[in-house]
This record gives C-alpha cells, structure tokens and sequence, in this order.
C-alpha cells in the first residue's frame, strides 16, 4: 500500500533552514505528481507546492515563494522541501502529498519556528 | 485565484442525523473537489473525488454532490466515528485552494 514518510522537521530558529524529506514506498513514486502541504496549530490546511513526476513543473504557494524549494529523487524515491529563511508563521505539521490530486498523504512532520 | 468558501464553520448534530457541509467555489473548478476527514492528530484522508465519487472503503453513509459551482458533502446518518473537521480542497487549477473547515461535533 502506498507510504509517505515525513523527516526532518525540528526547532529552527527565524531565518534559518530546514530540509524536508519524504519517502515514498508501495507504488511507481517516478510516476507520480507530489506536493506538501502544511497545518498551522490549531488552524486549516494551506497548499504550499507541487512538483510534477519529471521534476521539471513545479508550482508555489504565494506565502512560500522565493523561501522554499520543492524538488525530487526518483531514484530514491524521496520527495524534498528546502525550507528558508524560515518565519514564525512557517510553524505547521507539514504533509507529503502524493498525486495530482492529493490523493493520499503522510503523517507529516513538525516543523517549529522559535528562538 | 480560486476563492473555496465552506460553511458551516462548526457543525453539532445527533447520532442519526443528517449532516450537510458546503463549499463554494469563486469560478468554475469542474469535478475537480476533494471532501477530506480530519481526526485530531491525524492526517487528512480522502473521502469524496472528483466531487461525486466514494473513496474505496468509505462508508456509504458519506456521498458528495455538485451543483455549477456548489458542491456539497453529506453524511446521512451521523456516527459516533464521525466527529472530525471536515475540508473541501480544490485541485482544478494552482494554487489550490482548501476550504476554512467545518467542525463536526456530537450534540
């Protein structure tokens, strides 16, 4: 069955960096579309980017332009999110998407922005 | 960008009832809207594509509909297994966009 598997997420202070990985197992992870999502404390979900199977389309959340970099190995069947120049506001559980149309999700991973 | 506008914000209703939760879409998405479940702590889980169809495995109890630009989630007979925050997504164009959610509760 399909499997997304979130890593990375921890305590960073404001301005700095994190990279998200998500691993994919249980289906053709070179096939497929992926995107991450993320979720405030307490509040709704917010799309944040979307990377096509190739690696080569990629779109962005205007919140997150320019500070996050989606990306992908399909040789190792892992999804990224380079995070930067990290704000408060970027504290969320940040979900792995599978799928053009965010069919099945991960368990996400905490990432919290704080000095 | 599309604008996905969901109401109710929060939802109380007895074990039995029928439950409907909407979602208004500010230009024309086609069939292209998901119905998520969330549980607290939990990642969402798909229960309506494409607006109409059940996720395999989903309880029939849940159906979703669409009107133009109206699409609507219902539960016909509310379980106790239900309560969750309920989101509408739309996947038609990006950004996608999710609707605020819709808190369900037991009254």
């Amino acid at each position: 069955q399909v499997q997304l598997v979130e890593s990375g997420g921890g305590v960073v202070q404001p301005g700095g960096s994190l990279r998200l990985s998500c691993a994919a197992s249980g289906f053709t992870f070179s096939h497929n579309d992926m995107q991450w999502v993320r979720q405030a404390p307490g509040k709704g979900l917010e799309w944040l980017t979307y990377i096509d199977f190739g690696g080569d389309k990629k779109h962005y959340a205007d919140s997150v332009k320019g500070r996050f970099t989606i990306s992908r190995d399909n040789s190792k069947n892992t999804v990224f999110l380079q995070m930067n120049r990290l704000r408060r506001e970027d504290t969320a559980v940040y979900y792995c998407v599978k799928g053009l149309d965010c069919h099945e999700w991960g368990q996400g991973t905490l990432v919290i922005v704080s000095s | 960008d599309i604008q996905m506008t969901q109401s109710p914000s929060s939802l109380s209703a007895s074990v039995g009832d029928r439950v409907t939760i909407s979602c208004q879409a500010s230009h024309d998405i086609g069939n292209y809207l998901n119905w998520y479940q969330q549980k607290p702590g939990k990642a969402p889980k798909v229960l309506i594509y494409d607006a109409s169809n059940l996720e395999t495995g989903g309880p029939s109890r849940f159906s979703g509909s669409r009107t133009g630009t109206d699409f609507t989630f219902t539960i016909s007979s509310l379980q106790p297994e239900d309560i969750a925050t309920y989101y509408c997504l739309q996947y038609d164009d990006f950004p996608y966009t999710f609707g605020q959610g819709t808190k369900l509760e037991i009254k």
